[in-house]
């Protein structure tokens, strides 16, 4: 069964750290990965996709993966009182449903 | 990024009555569309997933009688909940894919309240 596991939290960050979220996946041959935010009352919004091991920088965030290990992370730097929301870690295969599998996501509190 | 529109964005109804909810992919052809239900401070529960033209796939224990899912166009699916009952009140959110795209993009949601 495919798993996506995520801390519920929540990771409470002082204002201008660095706030780093963690994933890990059960599913060998996922191949993209995913990182949504969701506001409470809303819909999630993509905010990352990560296909090769390594970094990827978007402005103030960085997603890192690591197939061998099975993990995905999102770091945040410059932490804002505006991203605190649930950050949801989404992994998929390439290929057959397409269907991504979430995980139950990482609540984030920035407190200023 | 796509633009994927969900409507309505809230909708009460009475017990017994059926509501409709609309969900379209503005600025790309949606292949694939998922239907996800939230409950409060719940994770997201896939409900089923459409291809354009074809019958839907439904979860494990998702009646497909009751949620009637139709995907008849490259950028228009809908979900109607049949004969609603205060159980069925939830947050339910659209997600949509292009085959030649990686990335899934939600709709905004509609809150559905069964009184």
């Amino acid at each position: 069964q495919k798993e996506v596991e995520q801390n519920s939290g929540p990771l409470s960050v002082p204002e201008g750290a660095i706030a780093s979220l963690n994933c890990t996946y059960s599913d060998r041959v996922s191949q993209s990965f995913f990182w949504y935010r969701q506001y409470s009352g809303k819909s999630p919004e993509l905010i990352m996709s990560i296909y090769s091991n390594g970094d990827k920088e978007d402005g103030r965030f960085t997603a890192q993966l690591n197939k061998a290990s099975q993990y995905v992370s999102l770091l945040i730097r410059d932490s804002q009182p505006s991203d605190s929301a649930t950050y949801l870690c989404a992994v998929r295969r390439t290929g057959g449903s397409y269907i991504p599998t979430f995980g139950r996501g990482t609540s984030l509190i920035v407190h200023p | 990024g796509a633009v994927v529109s969900q409507h309505p964005s809230r909708v009460i109804c009475k017990s017994g009555t059926s509501v409709k909810i609309e969900c379209r992919s503005l600025d790309f052809q949606a292949t694939t569309m998922f239907w996800y239900r939230q409950f409060p401070k719940k994770s997201l529960m896939l409900m089923a997933t459409s291809n354009e033209g074809s019958k839907a796939t439904y979860e494990q224990g998702v009646e497909k009688d009751k949620f009637l899912i139709n995907h008849a166009s490259l950028t228009l699916s809908t979900l109607t909940v049949t004969s609603a009952h205060p159980e069925d009140s939830s947050f339910y959110i659209c997600s949509a894919r292009d085959s030649g795209v990686s990335e899934a993009f939600f709709g905004q949601g509609t809150r559905l309240t069964v009184v």
